[in-house]
């Protein structure tokens, strides 16, 4: 069965400081692989989206994910951090022909300005 | 720009009362999905439909049922509404293809049953 691990629960950074969440899946097949955010208050939405291609994606507000497939790992970085970006943050993968995203539990960052 | 709309925002029912959620999508979407959203569980599938008139569990089926009429309206329903489904719910939607399988959200529904 597809799972994903998200390994950081709540992480707390001070602005200016550099983000790396870690996701890992598990499925054999090809992976659509998604970052989705969810600001306090607000629904959540797509960060960033890997299909194929360049396993390097940019996504919004300066937000980048690495698809390294020898790993089954899909991390999100953002090299300097805003007190705007504390939020929720999911990782969710799709693989093959299923309809469903299957979803990690979330990683709840807190940035101190 | 896609939207995915709920009926409420806030619903607060008593234990046992019938509870119909509505989500209504605008870009002809075929899935819709309903989750809901608990603290330290992530979202949780409850059911989704690829087409009108059809409907697949998801992983926390039981307590829920759901209907699918029209393409553009997913309806949730607790049939006998338990103080165990206090929960946000989020509403989705998303087409099926190979390389678009975005799923967009609505705004949620914090149910709050007494």
């Amino acid at each position: 069965a597809q799972s994903v691990s998200q390994h950081n629960h709540h992480v707390i950074l001070s602005e200016a400081a550099s983000l790396e969440l870690g996701c890992n899946y598990s499925y054999g097949g090809t992976v659509n692989l998604f970052w989705y955010v969810q600001y306090p208050g607000q629904h959540l939405q797509l960060l960033l989206k890997y299909f194929s291609g360049d396993p390097l994606v940019k996504g919004i507000k300066g937000f980048e994910a690495e698809f390294i497939k020898s790993k089954f790992s899909f991390n999100l970085r953002k090299p300097s951090v805003q007190w705007s970006d504390t939020a929720e943050y999911f990782c969710a993968v799709n693989g093959g022909n299923n309809r469903k995203l299957i979803w990690g539990l979330g990683t709840s960052l807190a940035v101190n300005p | 720009d896609v939207k995915v709309t709920q009926s409420s925002r806030y619903l607060v029912k008593r234990t046992g009362e019938k509870v119909f959620l509505e989500c209504v999508q605008d870009m002809d979407h075929e899935n819709m999905f309903w989750y809901r959203q608990d603290p330290g569980l992530g979202l949780r599938l409850i059911y989704f439909s690829y087409d009108v008139k059809m409907k697949e569990k998801g992983d926390i089926p039981e307590g829920y049922s759901v209907s699918r009429e029209k393409k553009e309206r997913f309806s949730l329903i607790l049939e006998s509404a338990s103080t165990n489904q206090t929960s946000m719910y989020l509403c989705a939607s998303s087409f099926w293809t190979r390389t678009n399988r975005v799923q967009f959200f609505g705004p949620g529904t914090r149910l709050t049953v007494l």
